[in-house]
């Protein structure tokens, strides 16, 4: 079965601090891992996804399959960042498994 | 259009009634999938579609629903006998590439309220 996890379900900082969205996951095969990012009053985006080993809008994300995490860092966030950030998990098949998502507040 | 388009984007519904909500994808995208998300939640996967076909129905919570997509384009979620546990925002999203790429794009969504 598939599982995607995110502890935190808010995640609150300061303009300018760094900030690590935490995503772990469950997952018997080879994993394609991905984040997925809401801001208000738009529509579910792709952010990045592993495979790519991209910095998008200074984010990324390594996929460490050891401790199967898929973290998400920025070294100093925006404002612009506040948004819901949802990891989502595929695999072998075609479904996306996605997590409950945290809510990231970056404050002034 | 450019984008998914989902309507309507606000149902609102009696306990036992029959609803359909539609999904638009965007042109040429073979793939097509139905999430629902419940408040709180993430998306929860429900139905893929590989132009006409479904090719896993297995998130479908019960006989109650069912989706169709004819002519592999448009599809039509259906939900006969609604209950109030359905009462949820339902995304289309569709994608141009093949299984396990992962890039979906996503509609608004349809939230239905189920009173």
């Amino acid at each position: 079965a598939q599982r995607v996890t995110q502890p935190e379900k808010l995640l609150s900082v300061f303009k300018g601090a760094p900030v690590e969205l935490k995503c772990n996951y469950s997952y018997s095969g080879s994993p394609e891992l991905f984040w997925y990012v809401q801001y208000s009053r738009q529509r579910l985006q792709l952010l990045l996804r592993h495979i790519s080993r991209e910095s998008i809008k200074g984010f990324t994300a390594d996929l460490n399959k050891g401790e199967t995490s898929f973290h998400l860092k920025k070294p100093f966030a925006q404002e612009e960042d506040s948004a819901m950030y949802y990891c989502a998990l595929g695999g072998s098949n075609y479904k996306l498994t996605f997590g409950k998502g945290t809510l990231l507040t970056v404050n002034p | 259009g450019a984008g998914v388009s989902q309507t309507p984007s606000n149902k609102v519904t009696e306990k036992g009634k029959y609803v359909e909500l539609r999904c638009d994808p965007i042109s040429g995208h073979t793939a097509l999938y139905w999430y629902r998300q419940s408040l709180g939640q993430g998306p929860e996967f429900l139905i893929y579609f590989q132009g006409t076909g479904a090719a896993d129905d297995s998130g479908l919570p019960n006989d109650r629903f069912f989706a169709v997509r004819p002519e592999g384009s448009v599809s039509t979620l259906k939900i006969q006998r609604t209950e109030r546990g359905d009462s949820a925002v339902y995304l289309c999203a569709s994608s141009s590439e093949g299984p396990n790429t992962g890039e979906l794009f996503f509609g608004e969504g349809s939230r239905l309220t189920v009173l």
